[in-house]
C-alpha cells in the first residue's frame, strides 16, 4: 500500500506567478483534503475533495483553486501568487476503513519572492 | 479567531517520565479530536483519535482524554523516549467532514 506523495517538494516562484501543486492518494482512498501550514503555525485547511467535486472549502480566495481526477490524485492551483502564500502546502486522504483519519503527505514548500 | 488553541510552544522532559501536551478550543461543535505528530520534512503522521461520545482512548504508551465541559483535551505519553521529539498538533472536527482545525503545535524534547 502507497502512501500519500506529493511534488515537487520544494518551488520557488515570484508574486503574480501562478503554480500547481501535485498530490497522489493512499490507494483506497477517495477523498483529498489540501491544507496550508505557514511558517510556525498549524496547517490550515483550503479545500477537499471528494469523487471529483468539491467537498467543502475553508477562509481562502478564489484564486486557490483544485481538481481531483477518476483515480482520486488532485491538484492545487494558486493564481497571482503573493508574498504571504509562501508556507508548506500539505496534501491529506482519508476515505479507507478508519473514515475519520487523514493520511499526509511530505508536502510542498513554496516560496514566493 | 483561533478555534483550537496549544498554549504551550515548548516542552522539555526527561526520558521516562510523562510527557502531557493540552489543547483547548472553543466552538461546541467539535465532536471528534485528533493528535498528529510532526517530523521536519515529513507531514503530520496520525497518533491517536477521541470522539465527544468518550472521555479516554489509550492506544499502547499514548493516552487522550477529553473534558467537554472545559472544551480541553490532552494527550499523555508514559514513558517518554527520545524518538518521541516532535511537534505534536492537536486538531478538530465535526459531522465527519474531514476538514481539520488544528492548533499552532507544541515542540516536544525529551532528553536523554
Amino acid at each position: 500500500e502507497t502512501g500519500v506523495t506529493q511534488s515537487p517538494t520544494h518551488l520557488i516562484k515570484t508574486r503574480g506567478q501562478q503554480v500547481t501543486l501535485r498530490c497522489s492518494s493512499q490507494s483506497g482512498h477517495n477523498t483529498v483534503s489540501w491544507y496550508q501550514q505557514a511558517l510556525g503555525q498549524g496547517p490550515q485547511f483550503i479545500f477537499q475533495y471528494y469523487r471529483e467535486e468539491e467537498n467543502g472549502r475553508g477562509n481562502f480566495p478564489p484564486r486557490f483553486s483544485g481538481l481531483q481526477f477518476p483515480n482520486y490524485s488532485s491538484e492545487l492551483n494558486v493564481n497571482a501568487l503573493e508574498l504571504d502564500d509562501s508556507a508548506l502546502y500539505l496534501c491529506a486522504s482519508s476515505g479507507g476503513q478508519k473514515v475519520n483519519e487523514q493520511f499526509f503527505g511530505p508536502g510542498t514548500r513554496l516560496t514566493v519572492l | 479567531d483561533q478555534q483550537v488553541k496549544q498554549n504551550s510552544p515548548s516542552l522539555s522532559v526527561q526520558e521516562g517520565r510523562i510527557s502531557i501536551l493540552n489543547c483547548d478550543y472553543t466552538n461546541s461543535m467539535f465532536d471528534y479530536f485528533l493528535w498528529y505528530k510532526k517530523y521536519p520534512a515529513e507531514g503530520p503522521t496520525f497518533l491517536i483519535s477521541i470522539s465527544s461520545i468518550k472521555d479516554k482512548n489509550e492506544d499502547g504508551r499514548f493516552t487522550v482524554f477529553l473534558n467537554k465541559s472545559a472544551k480541553h483535551l490532552s494527550l499523555h505519553i508514559v514513558p517518554s523516549q527520545p524518538g518521541d521529539s516532535a511537534v505534536y498538533f492537536c486538531a478538530a472536527d465535526y459531522m465527519g467532514r474531514r476538514a481539520l482545525t488544528f492548533g499552532s503545535g507544541t515542540r516536544l524534547q525529551v532528553q536523554p
